[in-house]
């Protein structure tokens, strides 16, 4: 398996600022996600990070608003930028190894 | 990757067996069975997957149909701590575990 830890766990943001989440693997993984899961719903993926390129998004995300790194094999960031309220959510970030896929326990992002 | 469709909400009694449909009619030759279980205010934690045999692991197992159309997750012995949204995904795999595109899941609610 995969042990994956996020920082911060929590966090209370303003409106209009940015916050950027870290993702750490145990070991090295060659798939890493980005899920968002809105208050009462299931989990959506944002993007897809790549190591040494830009990430790949899904339909209706976008980079200016959710730029992701990923610099190495174990470690990637998701910054969300110029919050708004409707950005209140649990960000997850997940990695792939083998045929199986691994979360870590989220960021609980609340918008004020 | 193919939709499934499983029912919003089961109970089951401590000690019994919970068995869990998940109809995934649209399922192709190469994809894989995945079962995962979301615990509240938890990341998703990886349960079992199969791609056309029953498997068996210490936490469940898992019964694929013949024609692959659907498959049933079998807790033996449901505890309270078994309560928790289960969640059926079907997607292709190769030796790096690709992105899960999680539905609505299962609310399983183990009652005393």
């Amino acid at each position: 398996s995969a042990v994956i830890s996020q920082k911060p766990s929590r966090d209370i943001c303003q409106r209009g600022t940015s916050l950027t989440i870290q993702c750490q693997v145990d070991s090295q993984v060659t798939m890493m996600f980005w899920y968002r899961q809105q208050p009462g719903q299931s989990l959506t993926l944002i993007a897809t990070a790549n190591q040494g390129s830009e990430a790949t998004y899904e339909s209706g995300f976008v980079i200016d608003k959710f730029p992701i790194s990923r610099p190495n094999l174990t470690f990637s960031t998701l910054t969300v930028s110029n919050m708004s309220p409707e950005d209140s959510s649990i960000y997850l970030c997940s990695a792939g190894r083998r045929e199986t896929q691994y979360f870590g326990p989220g960021t609980r992002l609340l918008v004020l | 990757d193919a939709k499934t469709t499983q029912p919003p909400s089961m109970d089951c009694a401590e000690g019994r067996a919970a068995n869990l449909p998940c109809n995934h009619s649209t399922i192709s030759g190469n994809e894989y069975v995945y079962w995962y279980r979301q615990i509240h205010s938890q990341g998703p934690q990886y349960i079992i997957h199969g791609l056309k045999n029953n498997e068996t692991n210490e936490m469940a197992s898992l019964i694929i149909t013949e024609d692959r159309k659907s498959s049933t997750l079998i807790l033996p012995h449901a505890t309270l701590r078994d309560t928790a949204v289960y969640y059926c995904i079907v997607r292709g795999t190769n030796t790096n575990a690709g992105k899960s595109t999680f539905g609505d899941g299962t609310t399983l609610t183990v009652k005393p």
